[in-house]
């Protein structure tokens, strides 16, 4: 009965290669984000979408690409990956309604890049 | 634009002591959420408390409490009774109101309880 999951927890490719997270919340939540940590534990927002529509996109690469096949997931494309892009990414979710921001959060995928 | 600060990058305390976790923000908007998550060597975000700006009552949960001050602009974290269990980075992070905004974070407090 996991609120929000992602898979896969752990990745290890090579530079060059292209990869996904997949992202999937049971909530009933309209809104779900991505965000990135880097090694410094700093975190960031990436993206969110709310009922399937980009909403947020903050000054991210254009290798990384947000999909979102209906609003229980959002998915992470990652083309040409490079050694910066190593980091643990979190997706998460809320109900998209005002007086209800509170965010929950995945278990993370730690991504890294060799 | 919002930002966050924390100023402490590491706490220590003993088990069943008292540990208060500083945290400020600038934003010149008046409705906003404030947050404080908790993420243990599991790596999992767990929500520890949340703030409405517009109540002047400070939050509590357990032995959670937070020191609420809007016209600082200061949102502390105060941990009663330190369990090892509350080893973890404890992360402050500000939102707007509007239900899809982003979470605008700090860069975190390592807190470590000792035995």
């Amino acid at each position: 009965d996991t609120a929000v999951s992602q898979t896969p927890k752990y990745l290890v490719t090579q530079m060059g290669n292209d990869k996904s997270i997949k992202c999937e919340q049971n909530l009933g939540h309209d809104t779900m984000y991505w965000y990135k940590q880097d090694s410094k534990k700093f975190l960031k927002i990436m993206f969110s979408y709310n009922n399937k529509e980009l909403i947020i996109n903050e000054t991210v690469p254009n290798r990384f690409s947000p999909k979102s096949p209906d609003k229980a997931h959002l998915n992470l494309h990652i083309n040409s990956l490079e050694l910066g892009d190593s980091a643990v990414y979190f997706c998460a979710s809320s109900p998209g309604k005002t007086y209800q921001e509170t965010q929950y959060f995945g278990p993370g995928t730690r991504l890294l890049v060799l | 634009a919002q930002t966050v600060t924390q100023s402490q990058p590491e706490m220590s305390v003993q088990e069943a002591e008292t540990v208060t976790l500083s945290c400020t923000y600038d934003t010149s908007e008046n409705n906003y959420y404030l947050f404080w998550y908790k993420q243990p060597p599991s790596r999992q975000m767990i929500l520890v408390i949340r703030q409405e700006a517009y109540k002047q009552q400070n939050a509590t949960e357990n032995r959670f409490s937070v020191n609420f001050q809007k016209a600082a602009k200061s949102f502390s974290l105060k941990i009663s009774d330190s369990q090892l269990g509350d080893t973890a980075m404890y992360f402050c992070a500000f939102s707007l109101r509007g239900g899809s905004e982003k979470l605008v974070f700090g860069k975190g407090t390592k807190l470590t309880v000792n035995p």
